[in-house]
C-alpha cells in the first residue's frame, strides 16, 4: 500500500528565509506528484504538479523536485512571505487509471513578520 | 469557468438524518471523486466516477451513495448519518481524454457535523 510523509508536521520560519517542505513516499511506482496548499477552513489549491518522468517544476518563487528512486520530493519556497502561510500538502498519484490520489498528512506552515 | 463548486458550505445533521452534498464542475471533466478530510486521518477517498454511469469505491465507502447521471454533477448521499461521518468533505475532478498530466482540481468544500 503506497504510503506518503510529510515531516515535519509544523514549520516557523521568520519572514525572507528560503525553506524546504519534504514529502516521501514508499512505492516508487507513480504517475505524478502534486502539491496542494490549503488556507484554514478552505479547500486545496493546486501549486505544481511533476510528473513520473520528470525532476522538478517551477512556478515563481515555488520550485518542486522528484526523485522516485529514493522515493522522495521537495517543496522549496524562497524569500518567505507572511502570505504563504498555511498548510502544504503532497499527493501521489499512482494509476492513471484509476485516479486516486494518496496524501500525506500536510506540513503547517507558519512565516512571522 | 466556475470550476469545482460543492453546496452547502456547512450543515448540521442530527443522527440518523439523511442528506446530500451537492457537487458539480463546468470544465467538462470525466472524473470526479468525493475525500473527506479528517485531523490525523488526512484525506481519504470516498467514491469516484470516470464518466457518467460508472461510479467506484474508494478507501471509505460505507455509510455513503453516490451516483453519476451527468458529466457535471456528482452527489454524495448520506443515508443515515452518523457522529463518525463528522467531518470536512471535498469534491475533486480531473480531465481523463486530453490533459495526461491528470492534474485534480478540488472544490471549496462542505463542513458536516453530526450530533
Amino acid at each position: 500500500k503506497q504510503e506518503v510523509t510529510q515531516i515535519p508536521a509544523a514549520l516557523s520560519v521568520p519572514e525572507g528565509e528560503n525553506l524546504v517542505l519534504n514529502c516521501s513516499f514508499t512505492d516508487s511506482a507513480i504517475y505524478n506528484l502534486q502539491w496542494f496548499r490549503q488556507d484554514p477552513g478552505k479547500g486545496l489549491t493546486s501549486l505544481l504538479l511533476i510528473q513520473s518522468s520528470q525532476r522538478e517544476q517551477t512556478s515563481g518563487r515555488l520550485n518542486a523536485s522528484l526523485d522516485k528512486s529514493s522515493g522522495r520530493s521537495t517543496l522549496y519556497i524562497a524569500a518567505s512571505q507572511p502570505g504563504d502561510s498555511a498548510t502544504y500538502l503532497c499527493a501521489i498519484l499512482r494509476d492513471q487509471g484509476a485516479q486516486k490520489l494518496v496524501f500525506g498528512q500536510g506540513t503547517r506552515l507558519t512565516i512571522n513578520p | 469557468n466556475a470550476g469545482v463548486t460543492q453546496t452547502p458550505k456547512f450543515q448540521v445533521l442530527k443522527t440518523g438524518q439523511s442528506m446530500t452534498l451537492q457537487c458539480a464542475q463546468d470544465m467538462n471533466h470525466e472524473y470526479m471523486s468525493w475525500y473527506r478530510q479528517d485531523p490525523g486521518m488526512g484525506l481519504r477517498l470516498i467514491h469516484y466516477s470516470v464518466g457518467a454511469g460508472i461510479t467506484d469505491q474508494g478507501e471509505v465507502p460505507n455509510g455513503y451513495n453516490v451516483s453519476r447521471s451527468t458529466t457535471e454533477d456528482f452527489p454524495l448521499r448520506l443515508l443515515s448519518a452518523a457522529p463518525s461521518q463528522t467531518s470536512v468533505y471535498f469534491c475533486a475532478s480531473s480531465r481523463f481524454s486530453i490533459d495526461r498530466t491528470r492534474e485534480q482540481y478540488f472544490g471549496p468544500g462542505t463542513r458536516l457535523t453530526v450530533t
